[in-house]
């Protein structure tokens, strides 16, 4: 079945940095486009960034523009965060999660997500 | 700062019919899949309906999902205590920051 384990989070200072991974199974990793998708505490969803299959097409939302970079790895099944420059505002649960077969559509399975918390 | 509009919050009596709305534009719902997603709290995000109306494998024909020009609706028949969470609308989003998008999320409670 198809499982993603989000791992990396933890407590870091303002300006610090922390790397998400994300670890693919059941599945043919490098088939699937995927994204990284937030949600501060007691807050809604925010779409984080986007990677295509091959990593060839990258998006990012404006509020990490500069500062994020995902990255994949097909080889390993893994998707990373790369996250610099972080403000009290990242502070959320990231979740990785599959776009649809197509891509460019819904994301169809998601990780059951890891904690980042920035504050000094 | 969520550009696709739900209600905070919607309540019935189990059995009865709840429906979602979720308002956006012609830059993302107008011209976009809708897709609908449950969260119970303190779990991960499921989806629930993608395409407008279509069902996943194993979510029940009580869920039903529709779209009309720049909204887009979920509703929920026979509603059951399990069925208490957050649910949210998606799409992507053609504007100068193209992204995907999530609308504000709706909580429902079944009284």
């Amino acid at each position: 079945q198809v499982q993603l384990v989000e791992s990396g989070g933890g407590l870091v200072k303002p300006g610090g940095s922390l790397r998400l991974s994300c670890a693919a199974s059941g599945f043919t990793f490098s088939d699937y486009y995927m994204s990284w998708i937030r949600q501060a505490p007691g807050k809604g969803l925010e779409w984080v960034s986007y990677i295509t299959s091959s990593g060839s097409t990258i998006y990012y939302a404006d509020s990490v523009k500069g500062r994020f970079t995902i990255s994949r790895d097909n080889a390993k099944n893994s998707l990373y965060l790369q996250m610099n420059s972080l403000r009290a505002e990242d502070t959320a649960v990231y979740y990785c999660a599959r776009d649809s077969p197509r891509g460019w559509d819904y994301f169809d399975y998601w990780g059951q997500g890891t904690l980042v918390t920035v504050s000094s | 700062q969520s550009v696709l509009t739900q209600p905070p919050s919607v309540s019935a009596a189990p059995g009865q019919k709840v429906t979602i709305s979720c308002s956006g534009s012609s830059s993302n719902i107008g011209n976009n899949y809708v897709s609908w997603y449950q969260q119970v709290p303190g779990t991960a995000p499921k989806l629930l309906i993608y395409q407008n109306n279509k069902r996943p494998s194993g979510i029940p024909d009580r869920f039903s999902g529709s779209k009309s020009g720049t909204s887009a609706t979920l509703g929920i028949t026979g509603l059951q205590t399990g069925d208490e969470a957050d649910y949210f609308c998606g799409t992507w989003d053609l504007s100068l920051s193209a992204g995907y998008v999530f609308g504000t999320g709706t909580k429902i409670s079944v009284l």
